[in-house]
């Protein structure tokens, strides 16, 4: 079964710093990956994900992140943060070789912007 | 608007009783996806269906069940045999083309037994 590590559960930054979120997963076979947000009290909203191609992602509210296979790594940057990105972030991945769609979380990672 | 519905936003129950929580979507989505969220613990998935009528168990099913006798509604019980059962629950849905992986959560309930 594919795992996903979220190495920081909380992540302060102040704001308009770079910041950098780490997401690294299991397995070596082919994989999708997609980070997403939570606000407070709210569902989920997919950022961005990771399917095949460029290795350099881009998202919504000037995330990217970029796929690294052979460090099984899917790291999260802006490099500019707002007040506003204050949130929960999710890195999950999906065995595209399955047949289900099902996606495996991490724990998450708290980001907390401060003026 | 497309989106997923799920009512109500917060539900309280006593132990030992049932729960059903609702998930509605217009989405036009084949595919529907229970989820736990715990402080701390990310989302563990419960149940999932990705057809009418079928449905396949998550990494922690037991205690609950769920029914999909509609494409656009996926309702999960919370029964009386979950140990733990307050938490927040998220609902999700994605097509099946080529967006399957793709998936749109609904805004949650949270649910509190006491």
């Amino acid at each position: 079964a594919q795992s996903v590590t979220q190495l920081d559960s909380q992540v302060p930054v102040f704001e308009e710093a770079p910041v950098e979120l780490r997401c690294n997963y299991s397995s070596s076979v082919s994989v999708y990956l997609f980070w997403y947000v939570q606000y407070p009290n709210q569902g989920l909203q997919l950022l961005l994900k990771y399917l095949s191609g460029s290795t350099l992602v881009k998202g919504i509210n000037g995330f990217e992140a970029e796929f690294n296979k052979s460090q099984t790594s899917f790291h999260l940057r802006k490099p500019s943060v707002h007040i506003s990105d204050t949130a929960e972030y999710f890195c999950a991945v999906s065995d595209p070789n399955s047949g289900y769609s099902t996606l495996t979380f991490g724990k998450g990672t708290m980001l907390l912007v401060s003026p | 608007d497309g989106g997923i519905t799920q009512s109500p936003k917060y539900l309280f129950r006593k132990e030992g009783q049932n729960v059903t929580l609702s998930c509605e979507q217009n989405l036009n989505h084949d595919a529907m996806y229970w989820y736990r969220q715990d402080p701390g613990q990310g989302l563990r998935l419960i149940y999932y269906s990705q057809i009418v009528n079928d449905f396949q168990k998550g990494d922690i099913a037991e205690g609950y069940s769920v029914s999909r006798e509609k494409k656009e509604s996926f309702p999960l019980t919370v029964t009386s045999a979950q140990k733990n059962p307050t938490a927040f629950y998220l609902c999700a849905s994605s097509s099946m083309g080529e967006d399957f992986y793709e998936q749109y959560f609904g805004p949650g309930t949270r649910l509190t037994v006491t």
